[in-house]
C-alpha cells in the first residue's frame, strides 16, 4: 500500500512569490492535515481538510490556504512568501478524522521550502 | 490554548540502557494522546494512540503509560539500540478536533 506522498521534495522561492505544495493521502483516507515545522519550533498545525471541506485551521495568516480535491488529494498554497515561511511542510492523512480523535495520522516525507 | 510539553529535550544513552521520556498535557478536556517516532530523513511514524486513564501500550521494546488525571504520559524504551535513535513526539487533539498539537519532542541518541 502506497503511503502519503508529497511534492515537490525541495523548493526555493523568493520573498513575495507564491508556492503550491501537493499531497496525496493513503488510499481510503478522507482527512488530510498540513503541518509546518519551522527551525527551532515543533510541528504546528496549519489546515485540516475532510471530505473536500476545510474543517479547521491553525493560527496562521490567511495567505496560507489550500483545498482538497474529489480524490482527497490536497494542495497547500502560500501567497506573498516571507522569510519566516522557510520550513518543512508535512502532510498527514487519516481515516475520517471528523470527530474521531484516536485515529493515527500517517505522515508524508515533507516538502522543504526555503524562502530567500 | 493546548500546551503539550516534553522532557527532556534531548537524551544520549549507551546501547543497552533503558530510558524514558515524559509528555505533559492539560488534564481537562482530554481526548487522546498520540506518540510518534521521527527518524532523520524519514516521516513521523505513529507508535501509540492512548485514550483511557491507566492505559498501557507496548510495541516490542517500547511501551507507554497514560495518566489523564494528572496530565502526563511516559514512553519507555527497554534495552535501547542505535536504531532507536530518533525524535519522539507526543501530541494531543486540540479542542475536540482530530488536528494535533505536538510537543517539541525528545531527541534520543543511542551510541553503540
Amino acid at each position: 500500500e502506497a503511503g502519503v506522498t508529497q511534492s515537490p521534495t525541495h523548493l526555493i522561492k523568493t520573498r513575495g512569490q507564491q508556492v503550491t505544495l501537493r499531497c496525496s493521502p493513503i488510499s481510503g483516507h478522507t482527512s488530510v492535515y498540513w503541518y509546518q515545522q519551522a527551525l527551532g519550533l515543533g510541528l504546528q498545525f496549519l489546515l485540516w481538510y475532510d471530505e473536500g471541506e476545510e474543517r479547521n485551521r491553525g493560527n496562521f495568516p490567511p495567505r496560507f490556504s489550500g483545498r482538497q480535491f474529489p480524490n482527497y488529494s490536497s494542495e497547500l498554497n502560500v501567497n506573498a512568501l516571507e522569510l519566516e515561511d522557510s520550513a518543512l511542510y508535512l502532510c498527514a492523512s487519516s481515516l475520517a478524522g471528523w470527530r474521531r480523535l484516536n485515529e493515527e495520522q500517517y505522515f508524508g516525507p515533507g516538502t522543504r521550502l526555503t524562502v530567500t | 490554548i493546548l500546551n503539550v510539553e516534553q522532557s527532556p529535550q534531548s537524551l544520549h544513552v549507551q546501547e543497552g540502557d533503558s530510558t524514558n521520556f515524559t509528555c505533559s498535557f492539560p488534564s481537562s478536556n482530554f481526548y487522546a494522546l498520540h506518540w510518534y517516532r521521527w527518524e532523520t530523513a524519514k516521516s513521523p511514524e505513529a507508535l501509540f494512540v492512548m485514550t483511557l486513564n491507566g492505559d498501557e501500550k507496548k510495541k516490542g521494546r517500547i511501551s507507554a503509560t497514560l495518566n489523564t488525571k494528572e496530565g502526563y504520559s511516559y514512553l519507555y524504551i527497554k534495552g535501547s539500540q542505535p536504531e532507536d535513535s530518533a525524535t519522539y513526539l507526543c501530541a494531543s487533539p486540540r479542542s475536540g478536533y482530530s488536528t494535533l498539537t505536538f510537543g517539541k519532542g525528545t531527541m534520543l541518541l543511542v551510541s553503540p
